[in-house]
């Protein structure tokens, strides 16, 4: 099952420009991780906010999570054209090590 | 650390025949490995949960006796499509968790599945 909702589904942006992704979710959770796909590749890890953190940065890229209304944000600054993938929250639904991914934002970034 | 990797990367195979994957965690132990099945420009599906030594716990709707998994080891889990059919062609992606303070989730690059 998915319990993620993503928005937007696609964005398309200009280098150098900050793109914002959301993702709601909607049961308890114990963390909250955002992944990167690019097309026809295996997901890469980006960060990972536990549920006790209101925000979190790491390098270009910084995660928002509100717990009370279930919803986080991935903000990634002065994006580049290697930027352009599928961007996909992920959250254990209190299970501890098991995943559910929201739907996914297609990010394009043009140079 | 945690690299995972997913053999083969792509395969094509006739209807009717079985094709297994495996997945491999090269510089670490997981004690729990996943399955999952992605549809052109949707999310991943979790299949099932894998731990070393014991039966795989199946997703609702998945078939066991279809998608068949073991996991001899801290470091291997394979998946077997038995009897393929053109509506098992998909993307398949493993994943192999390790405890850091929580749970975390490595990824394999996936395997092209194409059924003809």
């Amino acid at each position: 099952s998915q319990q993620g909702e993503e928005d937007p589904q696609a964005l398309s942006i200009q280098e150098g420009e900050n793109a914002t992704m959301n993702c709601s979710y909607k049961t308890s959770i114990n963390n909250l991780q955002w992944y990167r796909q690019n097309s026809g590749r295996g997901l890469v890890h980006l960060i990972l906010i536990r549920s006790n953190e209101r925000e979190k940065h790491s390098g270009r890229l910084r995660v928002t999570l509100d717990t009370s209304k279930k919803s986080s944000s991935l903000l990634i600054t002065a994006s580049r054209a290697a930027d352009t993938a599928s961007y996909f929250c992920a959250t254990d639904e209190g299970y501890g090590n098991k995943l559910v991914f929201g739907a996914g934002t297609i990010l394009r970034v043009k140079s | 650390g945690a690299v995972v990797s997913q053999h083969p990367s792509r395969v094509i195979c006739k209807s009717g025949t079985s094709v297994k994957i495996e997945c491999r965690s090269l510089d670490f132990q997981a004690t729990t490995m996943f399955w999952y099945r992605q549809f052109p420009k949707q999310s991943l599906m979790l299949m099932a949960t894998s731990n070393e030594g014991s039966k795989a716990t199946y997703e609702q709707g998945v078939e066991k006796d279809k998608f068949l998994i073991n996991h001899a080891s801290l470091t291997l889990s394979t998946l077997t499509v038995t009897s393929a059919h053109p509506e098992d062609s998909s993307f398949y992606i493993c994943s192999a968790a390790v405890f850091r303070g929580a749970y975390e989730q490595y990824f394999g690059p996936g395997t092209r599945l194409t059924v003809t």
